[in-house]
């Protein structure tokens, strides 16, 4: 089973660019999210989704975007990267007796 | 304010025992996690606690005071691939999860 995959593993991108991070699962799970995870810092929330067609903002939710089309695909965009979003970003779901999540391998962006 | 505090490293030696604190402010509890996450990976789920007392799983344990907001990760007879960051995350009251830092635990031979 491939769980959560995420698309692409990294990625150097230059700041006002924008940038659309991929995140497909094969679980059925109804609850999505993104996070970006910081040295030093626990993971914060960006964007999450509690089934398709919603979505709603976490703790970071400034200068991204996301959509919810349908069950399996949760998109991250950054419309206009600046150096501040270099991190590494992982898509997660949740499922399971204690709703725990699930997390993809990450992307890791880096905006120059 | 909500907040999580762990650790930010420990060192054991392989084959010892290792107690990884947690302590919580939060506005509301809905459970809380252990996950295990290795340098360049994933996190991946450990355990889950949302009652008082002790929960184990094979080498790994996990113990919860909600009163004290408290919180721990034991870790028997380690092992060299235990080496990874343990992150502590709680279900506040919106049901999103709050994360700690994360512990970096090293183990040595």
């Amino acid at each position: 089973t491939a769980g959560i995959t995420q698309a692409p593993t990294s990625q150097i991108l230059a700041a006002g660019r924008s940038m659309t991070l991929r995140c497909t699962q094969d679980m059925r799970h109804n609850a999505m999210y993104w996070y970006r995870q910081d040295l030093g810092l626990g993971l914060r929330l960006i964007h999450y989704s509690n089934t398709a067609g919603t979505t709603g903002k976490g703790e970071v939710p400034d200068g991204y975007s996301v959509s919810r089309a349908n069950t399996d695909d949760f998109p991250l965009t950054l419309a206009s990267a600046v150096p501040s979003q270099t991190s590494v970003y992982f898509c997660a779901s949740s499922g399971g007796d204690s709703g725990e999540l699930f997390f993809g391998e990450g992307s890791r962006l880096t905006v120059l | 304010g909500q907040n999580i505090d762990q650790p930010t490293e420990m060192t054991a030696t392989e084959g010892a025992i290792v107690q990884i604190n947690c302590t919580y402010q939060t506005s509301g509890f809905n459970g809380l996690f252990w996950y295990q996450q290795h340098a360049g990976e994933a996190p991946t789920f450990l355990s889950y606690n949302v009652l008082d007392g002790l929960e184990e799983k094979g080498r790994f344990s996990s113990f919860l005071s909600r009163s004290k907001g408290y919180s721990y990760l034991l870790l028997k007879e380690l092992q060299m691939k235990d080496s990874a960051s343990y992150l502590c995350a709680v279900k506040g009251s919106n049901y999103q999860l709050i994360w700690g830092a994360g512990t970096k635990l090293i183990i040595k031979p």
